[in-house]
């Protein structure tokens, strides 16, 4: 069974600075990998995915990131947050292609912006 | 674009009512639809997934004559919360998958927070 794991339930960052939320998978075959984003009491919005060539993938808002297969990890970047950023990240990996949508998700880490 | 709405977006019910919510895709047909529940501070558990003009499958621990699923079109499932209860309370989202075999993606809704006082 796939499963993701998001070590940071919680990460503050200064506006400005950098920023990389972790995310690690188990899956056996090649993941379907996803980074949303959610504000309060808001749906989910698609940041970027990761389903197989370049293993650096840009996405929205400024976000990148990065598929390492060796570390089965697929960590998020920005390389300067912004205040607007603050919400709550969820990492996602999908089975196969014709079930790809049933996603696993992470716990979720919650960025807080300092000013 | 890939619009999904959901309705209501917020919903109270008295416990022992039904509370019915719809998840629409605006702009594409979407095969495959999928209903998540998230409490607070906590992340995305799937209750089910539903093809449309099929019964839906239920993930396990939910309570499929509880939550009944209707995809009767390729624009639109509901999601009926029966005899609801205060521990139903929670946000619901929706998802849509494209018809397309290469398309991976899906799709949410902006959710819809329900309240069972």
């Amino acid at each position: 069974a796939q499963s993701v794991t998001q070590p940071d339930i919680h990460i503050t960052v200064s506006e400005g600075a950098s920023l990389e939320l972790r995310c690690n998978y188990s899956y056996g075959a090649t993941p379907y990998l996803f980074w949303y984003v959610q504000s309060p009491g808001q749906g989910l919005q698609l940041l970027l995915k990761y389903f197989s060539g370049d293993t650096l993938v840009q996405g929205i808002k400024g976000f990148e990131a990065e598929f390492k297969r060796s570390q089965s990890s697929f960590n998020l970047r920005k390389p300067s947050v912004h205040w607007s950023d603050a919400a709550e990240y969820f990492c996602a990996v999908g089975a196969t292609v014709a079930n790809a949508g049933k996603s696993t998700f992470g716990d979720g880490t919650t960025l807080t912006v300092k000013p | 674009g890939a619009v999904v709405s959901q309705h209501p977006s917020w919903v109270i019910c008295k416990s022992g009512t039904s509370v019915k919510i719809e998840c629409r895709s605006l702009d594409f047909q979407a095969t495959t639809m999928f209903w998540y529940r998230q409490f607070p501070k906590q992340s995305l558990m799937l209750m089910a997934t539903s093809n449309e003009g099929s019964k839906a499958t239920y993930e396990q621990g939910v309570e499929k004559d509880k939550f009944l699923i209707n995809h009767a079109s390729l624009t639109l499932s509901t999601l009926t919360v029966t005899s609801a209860h205060p521990e139903d309370s929670s946000f619901y989202i929706c998802s849509a998958s494209k018809a397309s075999r290469i398309n991976y993606e899906q799709y949410f809704g902006p959710g819809t927070r329900l309240t069972v006082t």
